[in-house]
């Protein structure tokens, strides 16, 4: 069975410095990752996703993820942060073989003008 | 365009009664439907996905149910609702593609449920 683990409850950073939000990942064969994000009281945005190729993947609005093969790892980030970058961030996996998306519990950014 | 409408929006229901969310896609045909549930605005719960008409596969052994009377028509039911029952409740929908694929999914704007 597939699972999501996003480490951090919380990230805070200034406007304008970098930012990073974790995300490690477990399936059985080989995976497509997805980050969405989550604005008040709205549904989920899609912002990029992992299928194959380029460990670098670039999404909306400036973000990119690096998927990291060897540490389970595909964590989000922005070279620099802008505060309506403020959300919540969900990092999702599903299994190549599969139906269903597997979502982390998610991560609440703060960027701080 | 494809869309995605989820309805009602907020909804407040007393212990023990009936729940009938709705969802509806327009603008496709035989999506890979999907209810989640949210609870405390953190992480996301797959309660039930379907690949077509009448196929319904269920996560989590729970008082809810749903049913696809149509192909673009997925509902989440209760009989008798719990105070546990409450949460933010999220469709979705993906390609279907007669299988799996790295398949982007699209909800909904979510129906919240309070139940008291």
């Amino acid at each position: 069975a597939q699972s999501v683990a996003q480490p951090e409850d919380q990230v805070n950073v200034a406007e304008g410095n970098p930012l990073t939000v974790k995300c490690t990942y477990s399936v059985s064969g080989n995976p497509y990752l997805f980050w969405y994000v989550q604005y008040p009281n709205r549904g989920l945005q899609f912002l990029l996703k992992y299928i194959t190729g380029d460990n670098l993947v670039k999404g909306s609005y400036g973000f990119e993820a690096e998927f990291n093969k060897s540490q389970t790892s595909f964590h989000l980030k922005k070279p620099s942060a802008l505060v309506s970058d403020s959300a919540l961030y969900f990092c999702a996996v599903k299994d190549t073989g599969g139906f269903k998306t597997i979502f982390g519990a998610g991560t609440r950014l703060f960027v701080k003008a | 365009s494809q869309t995605i409408h989820q309805w009602p929006a907020t909804l407040v229901q007393p212990v023990g009664s009936p729940l009938s969310l709705e969802c509806t896609v327009e603008g496709t045909s035989n999506p890979n439907l999907y209810w989640y549930r949210q609870a405390a605005g953190r992480g996301l719960q797959l309660l039930f996905y379907s690949v077509g008409i009448g196929q319904i596969s269920s996560e989590v052994p729970q008082n809810l149910s749903a049913s696809r009377p149509q192909d673009r028509q997925f509902i989440l039911s209760s009989k008798k609702l719990l105070l546990s029952d409450s949460g933010f409740y999220l469709c979705a929908w993906s390609q279907g593609t007669g299988g799996s694929g790295a398949n982007v999914l699209t909800f909904g704007a979510g129906s919240r449920l309070t139940v008291l």
